[in-house]
């Protein structure tokens, strides 16, 4: 088992909708990051977490370190969110721990 | 202020070869982390370099190597290449690379060995 899944895989939404995508984890973190890579490559950084919750723009992230889990949301979708979304957790704190593990991702599509 | 950079974007290797990639931080970033991008593995992490130190290392063979410069621009090297070795290679770059430390990810160089 992966050390970190995220749900759904693939997820296919209408422009406005509302958008949840979850991310699981096993083992103790310092941090979480929620990162969007679109077609190309680049990456950007969405969120980093550590508790609680964080919301920019449309988008909103969500931990709950007791249940090792994360959440993802993006209000009113549009199609120039498309893209793949992926969860990273952190390791220590910086230091000879630092590395980041990362989820499988979850490919969104908004159609117009 | 200038982003990421990577070099080359794109490159084409013969199995057996090696190549050298470049990653240059964000101007005052003293971290900075490489990643490997396959369909089959997704995205993993090689190794993190801190004021010229190598403070992580990933799973990967010792034919994976890296290194960081004084001005905190770094390269990673793979020797004897394989058809495996094939992905999209990521540089991240961040102050020190510890908490509240938001990652700056490059476009990435994109290998194909055959």
């Amino acid at each position: 088992k992966n050390e970190v899944e995220q749900s759904p895989q693939n997820l296919t939404a209408q422009e406005g909708e509302f958008i949840t995508i979850n991310c699981s984890y096993s083992v103790g973190i310092s941090a979480l990051h929620w990162l969007q890579q679109h077609p190309g490559g680049g990456i950007v950084s969405l969120f980093m977490l550590s508790s609680g919750k964080k919301k920019h723009g449309r988008l909103i992230a969500t931990i709950n370190i007791q249940e090792k889990h994360s959440s993802l949301h993006i209000t009113a979708s549009h199609p120039r969110d498309s893209a793949v979304y992926i969860c990273a957790v952190q390791r220590g704190s910086g230091g000879s721990n630092y590395k980041l593990t990362f989820g499988k991702g979850t490919l969104l599509t908004v159609n117009p | 202020k200038a982003g990421v950079t990577q070099t080359p974007r794109y490159l084409i290797k013969t199995r057996g070869q090696q190549v050298t990639l470049s990653c240059s931080p964000i101007s005052g970033h003293r971290s900075v982390s490489w990643y490997q991008q396959t369909p089959g593995q997704g995205l993993q992490f090689l190794f993190e370099y801190f004021s010229e130190t190598q403070r992580n290392k990933g799973n990967f063979p010792g034919r994976f190597s890296g290194r960081q410069f004084s001005n905190s621009r770094s390269e990673m090297n793979v020797s004897t290449l394989e058809l495996g070795d094939s992905a999209l290679y990521l540089c991240a770059s961040s102050l020190y690379g510890g908490l509240a430390n938001t990652i700056y990810f490059g476009e990435g160089s994109w290998l194909t060995v055959v």
